[in-house]
């Protein structure tokens, strides 16, 4: 069985770094595009950036460029959002989401990582 | 970048009728690669259709899509209780390479 499973929840303050994980299990993790998309309290789902964990190709938003980091560890089949500091606006939930092979389509999504940044 | 706009923004209905939710695009959609997603309240998002017409796994014959160019429409032929949600558009192409809609909330 398929399945994305994120790092908990995470109350921060403005200024700190934060870093994010979810880990794939169930498939071949190297194979796979891994994406991050954002949801703001309340608000619609905006795709962030996605990696490729065979080579670390990384594909980012312009909305997102420079904001966050990406990455990921095929070693452990684990993918990484990070953030060197936080913003209370980065506040939202963070899906991690698989791209269904070669088709541009996510079909397996993590349960989500709350962030609440706060001073 | 292309903008994906869907309408209407909430859509009320009663269980058995059928459920009409539109999704357009700012620009031609390439290779027809659009897809739309379920997100019930608390949980993360389903695909539910992919490539405009495609089913995804284990998504019941009710829902359809269909569509080309900037028009898209998912129907929902005969409402469950459980389809009431926020449904999604998403395409992909150009710079992003991923955009969504802003969403339809069907209620009942």
């Amino acid at each position: 069985e398929v399945q994305l499973v994120q790092s908990g929840a995470e109350v921060k303050k403005p200024g700190e770094s934060l870093k994010i994980s979810c880990k794939g299990s169930g498939y071949s993790f190297s194979n796979y595009w891994i994406g991050w998309v954002r949801q703001m309290p309340g608000k619609g789902l905006e795709w962030m950036g996605i990696i490729y964990p065979g080579d670390s190709e990384t594909r980012y938003s312009p909305s997102f460029q420079g904001q966050v980091t990406i990455s990921a560890d095929k070693s452990i089949s684990t993918a990484y959002l990070q953030w060197s500091s936080l913003k209370a606006s980065d506040s939202a939930m963070f899906f991690c989401v698989r791209q269904r092979g070669s088709s541009p389509y996510f079909d397996y999504w993590g349960q989500g990582s709350l962030v609440t940044v706060s001073s | 970048e292309i903008v994906l706009t869907q309408s209407p923004g909430t859509l009320s209905l009663s269980p058995g009728e059928r459920a009409t939710l539109s999704c357009r695009a700012s620009q031609s959609v390439s290779s027809n690669y659009l897809a739309w997603y379920q997100q019930k309240p608390g949980q993360a998002p389903r695909l539910v259709i992919y490539g405009v017409f495609s089913r995804a796994t284990g998504i019941p014959d009710r829902f359809s899509g269909s569509g080309s160019g900037t028009d898209f429409t998912l129907t929902i032929s005969r409402l469950e209780p459980e389809d009431f949600a926020v449904y999604y558009c998403q395409q992909y192409g150009s710079s992003p390479l991923y955009t969504f809609g802003q969403g339809t909330k069907l209620e009942i």
